[in-house]
């Protein structure tokens, strides 16, 4: 079974640019995920999609961060202007289903680093 | 608001030796309990997930407990090896609305020779 996964494995821009990241889940999983994880710390939630429709985005900073999956499948996360804050690894995962009975499986990751 | 904690921060081994990470968390009411291991530059690997009926959980030598009612888990790790060097993440999904998972910060793991 193929894992998640996500391209590029690396990116470096200045800031003001923008950028965007791309995942491709498990086949057959439901539910798609990106988390920021910063330097040292847990990753954090932005935004949670159940099939094609948004669950979850409260801690998504939407007048820079945006994030769409289009028929269900694939996802992508924009960042557009990017800040120094953003500097970070970008994770996707997915799930069966939602996270309450479901394993998450997660890609390798986008490390983002802002200048 | 459903917070997490992971101690140590940081835990030294010589290999060969047993060990227990701990997680502790704060609202007692999950549906679930994952532990991931994260190695340098990589994304996460699940390791263990125990639903909230269930006592422990065990994967070769892993083995993972939950107690709900004191929001305690604990990662057992036998006859460490070199390779299980990583940090070490749990994660709880909070009760209601999106159920998105919250991570400790990890604890960061190394087996010596």
């Amino acid at each position: 079974e193929a894992g998640v996964a996500q391209s590029p494995r690396y990116k470096i821009i200045e800031k003001r640019q923008s950028v965007a990241f791309w995942c491709n889940p498990i086949s057959g999983h439901a539910t798609l995920y990106w988390y920021q994880q910063i330097l040292g710390q847990g990753p954090k939630l932005l935004i949670q999609f159940q099939n094609n429709g948004v669950v979850d985005d409260s801690q998504l900073p939407k007048d820079r961060f945006s994030a769409e999956r289009l028929k269900g499948v694939d996802s992508t996360l924009k960042i557009q202007p990017a800040k120094l804050e953003d500097s970070a690894v970008y994770l996707c995962a997915s799930s069966f289903q939602g996270p309450a009975y479901n394993e998450q499986f997660f890609g390798p990751g986008t490390r983002l680093t802002v200048l | 608001k459903q917070e997490v904690t992971q101690i140590p921060a940081a835990l030294s081994v010589p290999e060969g030796e047993n060990l227990v990470l701990n997680c502790s968390f704060t609202d007692s009411a999950i549906y679930n309990l994952q532990w991931f291991r994260q190695d340098p530059g990589k994304g996460l690997t699940s390791l263990l997930l125990i639903q909230s009926s269930q006592r422990e959980q065990t994967s070769g030598r892993l083995n993972a407990s939950l107690d709900k009612s004191s929001g305690r888990s604990t990662l057992y790790i036998a006859a460490s090896q070199p390779g299980d060097s990583a940090t070490y993440l749990c994660a709880v999904p909070t009760q209601g609305g999106s159920e998105k998972l919250v991570f400790g910060k990890g604890t960061k793991l190394t087996v010596n020779p």
